[in-house]
């Protein structure tokens, strides 16, 4: 089975502080992706990653920034969280080269909240 | 930006009875069409990946069809139980893109 691991469930920062959030898949994808859900919007895609060292932007990456430095993690980065970030964050990850029809798996969700 | 869009965003369902709900997409440049479970305090997980019009899947009590020309996927939920509670999330995917563009959901609470 697939497994997809974010490093905190629930995160409690500042405004203007840097923070860090932590993917780790271990199938060996090619692609991850870091999303995140509000009410009434959905998942909206903030980042996508499709080799090592490669970053696209999705719909909402205005004051995100992301990294992959190793194939199994992708850091997704608030360089000064503001209480507008404040939102479930999900990452996920799918096999690449359109395999499995581009079926993506996620991990568990990280609640922040931005005070 | 494509637009998806699944109806109703909330639904009630006594246990025991039946429903469906329904996911709209554009119908062009079809790829495939993913519906996903995604119960509280968990990973949303995925019931079917469609990529045939015409397509039907069933997993138990849950089926799905699809019609690519027309851009729309019904999901059914037979003799509804407590556990089917969950926000069922449709995503569509385009050819040549290994992003997936998600509706907003539809919201079901099964009332014992």
């Amino acid at each position: 089975d697939v497994k997809v691991t974010q490093s905190s469930r629930y995160l409690v920062k500042r405004t203007g502080e840097k923070v860090f959030l932590e993917c780790v898949q271990d199938m060996d994808h090619e692609n991850m992706f870091w999303y995140r859900q509000d009410p009434g919007l959905g998942l909206r895609l903030i980042y996508f990653s499709y080799d090592v060292k490669m970053k696209e932007k999705g719909d909402i990456p205005e004051g995100y920034s992301v990294s992959r430095e190793k194939k199994e993690r992708f850091s997704l980065i608030l360089e000064s969280a503001s209480t507008n970030q404040t939102s479930m964050y999900l990452c996920a990850s799918s096999l690449g080269g359109q395999g499995l029809h581009n079926e993506q798996f996620f991990g568990p969700g990280t609640r922040l909240t931005v005070l | 930006i494509l637009n998806v869009e699944q109806s109703p965003q909330s639904l009630h369902v006594q246990e025991g009875d039946s429903t469906n709900f329904t996911c709209s997409f554009p119908s062009s440049n079809f790829y495939a069409l993913h519906w996903y479970r995604w119960e509280t305090a968990k990973s949303p997980e995925a019931l079917f990946v469609m990529t045939l019009n015409g397509d039907e899947k069933k997993k138990g009590r849950i089926s799905a069809t699809l019609n690519t020309k027309e851009g729309y996927s019904y999901l059914y939920i037979k003799g509804s139980q407590p556990e089917d509670s969950a926000t069922y999330l449709c995503a569509f995917n385009d050819f040549g893109n290994e992003k997936l563009t998600f509706g907003t959901g539809t919201r079901l609470t099964i009332i014992p």
